[in-house]
């Protein structure tokens, strides 16, 4: 998975609560990009970074909130979970955002009840 | 597994046939494109990629083609193998703007 990892892999939460989700990095690449992962609509775009403290929207970004400390990591944070955002979440990272290719990382199942 | 698989179109395609599978892209400034290979259980995997100043690009076993006139990209794949069986996704880009996925196509082989 070209050096990316997700913790935790599986997660099992309850509405209300907070969770955040991590992303890490050993390819010093300068894009990193979270998404869900949702039957019927592929992979959509929630949040992503161009650099360290840089981040900007996706199309689906209500409700997360991201944050980039360090090259390496990047943290994807539900403020207060809820059952819609039950799904699969990716990272991924990349040297250009729209002209090379974006590497991606095993996935995190997250479970809201 | 996952089932990011639901509600997808699908190809089933027998065995040692060749597979072509479709996609059309929507924004005519994209000039990079990518076909991911996706596994049960698994991240996206990249396949091939080709810039809009090419209309075709080969790799192994597998070629893209690239029609900028109507917008449409294709993957194919030779001598298809039960290994080949997968959610395909394609992926348009263009300067600063992140990669935009389309929804993905099932590919089933059958034995």
């Amino acid at each position: 998975d070209a050096g990316i990892t997700q913790s935790p892999r599986h997660k099992v939460t309850e509405t209300g609560t907070p969770v955040t989700l991590r992303c890490h990095q050993t390819e010093n690449h300068r894009y990193m990009y979270w998404y869900r992962q949702d039957p019927g609509h592929g992979l959509r775009l929630i949040h992503y970074s161009y650099g360290v403290k840089d981040t900007d929207k996706g199309e689906v970004s209500d409700g997360y909130s991201v944050s980039r400390s360090k090259t390496e990591d990047f943290l994807l944070t539900l403020e207060s979970a809820t059952s819609s955002q039950t799904s699969v979440y990716f990272c991924a990272i990349s040297d250009s955002a729209g002209t090379y290719e974006q590497f991606f990382g095993p996935g995190t199942r997250l479970t809201v009840l | 597994g996952e089932s990011v698989g639901l509600h997808l179109p699908t190809l089933s395609v027998q065995e040692g046939d060749n597979s072509i599978i479709n996609c059309a892209y929507s924004n005519s400034a994209s000039d990079y494109f990518i076909w991911y290979k996706q596994e049960s259980g698994k991240g996206p995997q990249f396949i091939i990629d080709i810039r809009s100043n090419m209309d075709k690009r080969q790799g192994q076993r597998v070629t893209v083609l690239l029609n900028k006139t109507v917008k449409h990209l294709s993957l194919q794949i030779a001598a298809t193998q039960p290994g080949d069986s997968a959610v395909y996704f394609c992926a348009e880009g263009a300067g600063n703007t992140p990669l935009v996925f389309g929804k993905g196509t099932r590919l089933s082989v059958i034995a």
